[in-house]
């Protein structure tokens, strides 16, 4: 399958910072990534989706201003966690949607671990 | 609205056994049926997918079994292996560009 990475996959950071995760797609040009959350034991939440050259279309409930996610090329998107909390810690995962094939397929990244002092 | 229900939560199952995991869904839109697979601290792989003009997919130990008219679609994992122990995901969606819409999450672990 297609390979798409995350940087860092891991931080720390203090209350009131803000954090930038990019995602990227090494093998593909992705014009529609996608931003998750996934607290632990749970489930993945879809927190918005980020096209290539426009604005993000985000899920109901997650705060834009919060959560700006910026898809400047076909191969990265990045999302920075503003002014973080320590509710924002959590697993933060992208996906890049892969045109090629006769079916659309999600390919994940290895996810950013994010923990808010 | 809960669109996806996964069951069950979590299985055990010996090695060398079979591991089925059920998805049933709501939306008679949803065209594309994948589950993932999910280890501690690292993202989704995609595991196996199936479309809905067939019934059964089988891809080396993974089998999908589609039933559109009970809206269910079930991930069979033959000859259970420890490597196996992970979270498994269905996700379907509809249309060319529909979002995945992820079940709860199924736990699975292989005793050895």
């Amino acid at each position: 399958g297609a390979v798409v990475s995350q940087h860092p996959s891991r931080v720390i950071c203090k209350s009131g910072t803000s954090v930038k995760i990019e995602c990227r797609s090494l093998d593909f040009q992705a014009t529609t990534m996608f931003w998750y959350r996934q607290f632990p034991k749970q489930s993945l939440m879809l927190m918005a989706t980020s096209n290539e050259g426009s604005k993000a279309t985000y899920e109901q409930g997650v705060e834009k201003d919060k959560f700006l996610i910026n898809h400047a090329s076909l191969t990265l998107s990045t999302l920075t966690v503003t002014s973080a909390h320590p509710e924002d810690s959590s697993f933060y995962i992208c996906s890049a949607r892969d045109v090629r094939g006769a079916q659309e397929t999600q390919y994940f990244g290895p996810g950013t671990r994010l923990l808010v002092l | 609205q809960q669109q996806v229900k996964q069951s069950p939560q979590s299985l055990i199952v010996q090695k060398g056994g079979i591991s089925i995991i059920n998805c049933a869904y709501e939306n008679t839109a949803f065209d594309y049926f994948p589950w993932y697979q999910q280890f501690p601290g690292k993202g989704p792989a995609l595991l196996i997918a199936i479309r809905p003009d067939v019934s059964e997919k089988k891809e080396g130990r993974f089998t999908i079994s589609f039933n559109k008219s009970a809206k269910q679609f079930s991930l069979h994992i033959m000859d259970s292996q420890p490597g196996d122990s992970a979270t498994y995901f269905c996700a379907p969606s509809g249309g060319r560009r529909g979002k995945l819409i992820f079940g709860q999450g199924t736990e699975l672990s292989v005793k050895p």
